[in-house]
């Protein structure tokens, strides 16, 4: 069946560096999306893969191994202001995007 | 650009009220999405729109329709509320060639609570 799974929550500390990691097994696979959501907000894009490798995008680069099903997010020289839950989304073969639950992630001073 | 707007932002129904909410976006997209986001789960999809006068059902319709008479809007209608319907509800939309392979942009968010 379809799952994405990534931890519920994680607790790093600023200007640290956090890894947060993304499994999956879907349908079919046609890219994964990562996207941060502040409490209350709405959730904003951050990045999307489709072929394996690193993608890098200031302080935020995004990984993807279509063979292992795994992505992972790496926030570097971590600011209070990443403290938000991240969302793994996956769109399958039928081109439906399945979410994973988000991780909360707290930083501290 | 205002990008998408929903409404409203709040609002508490009682049992087999009814209701809709709105949704609009200004940027041309052809695809919109309605989800709702419950606490420690996935964002649910409710229903999407691949343009005007096309709608379809997503992974939890029951209880709600929609209705797509512009590229613009995209309201959601809830009848007869009922109490597993309070959730936090998002409207999106996109551009691509495909569904889903493009970056999603949320309204602000709408807080239902049915008592």
């Amino acid at each position: 069946g379809q799952n994405i799974d990534q931890p519920t929550e994680m607790t790093a500390t600023e200007g640290a560096i956090v890894q947060i990691n993304c499994t999956y097994q879907t349908s079919g696979f046609n890219g994964l999306f990562w996207y941060q959501q502040h409490a209350g907000e709405a959730p904003t894009f951050l990045s999307y893969n489709v072929l394996d490798g690193l993608e890098e995008k200031g302080r935020f680069s995004s990984f993807l191994s279509r063979s292992k099903g795994y992505s992972y997010l790496l926030l570097k020289e971590l600011q209070m202001k990443d403290s938000a839950s991240y969302l793994c989304a996956v769109t399958e073969s039928n081109y439906q995007l399945i979410w994973g639950a988000g991780t909360k992630l707290i930083i501290k001073p | 650009n205002a990008g998408v707007t929903q409404t409203p932002k709040f609002r508490i129904l009682k049992i087999g009220q009814s209701m809709t909410l709105q949704c609009t976006q200004d940027m041309n997209h052809n695809y919109m999405y309605w989800y709702r986001q419950d606490p420690g789960m996935g964002l649910k999809l409710i229903y999407y729109s691949v343009g005007a006068g096309i709608t379809d059902k997503g992974e939890v319709p029951n209880g709600y329709n929609v209705s797509r008479s512009t590229t613009e809007d995209f309201p959601l209608r809830l009848e007869l509320a009922a109490p597993s319907q309070t959730s936090v509800y998002f409207c999106a939309s996109s551009y691509s060639e495909t569904m889903n392979t493009g970056e999603l942009f949320f309204g602000e968010g709408s807080r239902l609570t049915v008592l």
